[in-house]
């Protein structure tokens, strides 16, 4: 079945860092990736997205690229700041299917 | 528009006590979710509507029990609660169809601890 792996967390950051968060996909035809943000105390919501193949989805200085060859959406952002802080999930959705298959999370701290 | 409204955002229930979460949205949606959030677990989906009427079994159904009372509407009952539900239930909805990218849209959570 369709499955999304993204990197463990926790990730700690200084203030300007770079930020790089993987996430590989398994997954039959062509689905939609997405990027979902969740702050404390606070339901999921959207990121970026896109919807085929070489793709880039961005907003709030974030990015990523569907990599249909890499079967991958990596999440980057240039410089990260404190209210950045949050927990990121990686998910894919499947056209024919009416399930969104969500990512572990990865935590993100990022330090003054 | 308040989106994806949840009731309680707080519960503590005792061992074998029953309760039923509310969850409305107002944008119109035709699929509707309930997940739990565990520490470290990420995101389980319970029970999903794909359209008024239906309704089926996510990955961890046991315990659990769902009703989609009206288009709006879609309610999670946990007849007698144990220990193991003790987490953070969020109910989602999205536009629906298997052709859309559907993008999906999260009520604010609903905190439940048993004891």
């Amino acid at each position: 079945g369709d499955s999304v792996t993204q990197m463990e967390g926790p990730v700690t950051l200084s203030e300007e860092a770079f930020l790089t968060i993987n996430c590989t996909y398994t997954a039959t035809g062509y689905p939609s990736l997405f990027w979902y943000v969740q702050y404390p105390g606070e339901g999921l919501q959207l990121l970026l997205k896109a919807t085929k193949a070489d793709d880039k989805g961005s907003n709030k200085g974030f990015e990523a690229t569907y990599r249909k060859e890499t079967t991958s959406f990596h999440l980057e952002k240039g410089s990260v700041q404190v209210s950045d802080s949050a927990v990121y999930f990686c998910a894919l959705f499947n056209t024919g299917g009416f399930k969104t298959i969500f990512g572990a999370g990865t935590r993100l701290f990022v330090k003054a | 528009n308040a989106g994806v409204t949840q009731t309680p955002k707080f519960q503590v229930l005792k061992t074998g006590q029953s309760m039923t979460l509310q969850c409305a949205q107002d944008m119109n949606h035709n699929s509707m979710y309930w997940y739990r959030q565990d520490p470290g677990m990420g995101l389980r989906l319970i029970y999903y509507s794909a359209s008024e009427g239906t309704t089926d079994k996510g990955e961890v159904p046991n315990g659990y029990n769902v009703s989609r009372l009206n288009k709006r509407e879609f309610s999670l009952r946990l007849e007698s609660a144990a220990p193991s539900q003790t987490s953070v239930y969020f109910c989602a909805s999205s536009g629906g169809g298997s052709g859309a990218y559907n993008e999906q849209f999260f009520g604010p959570g609903t905190r439940l601890t048993v004891l």
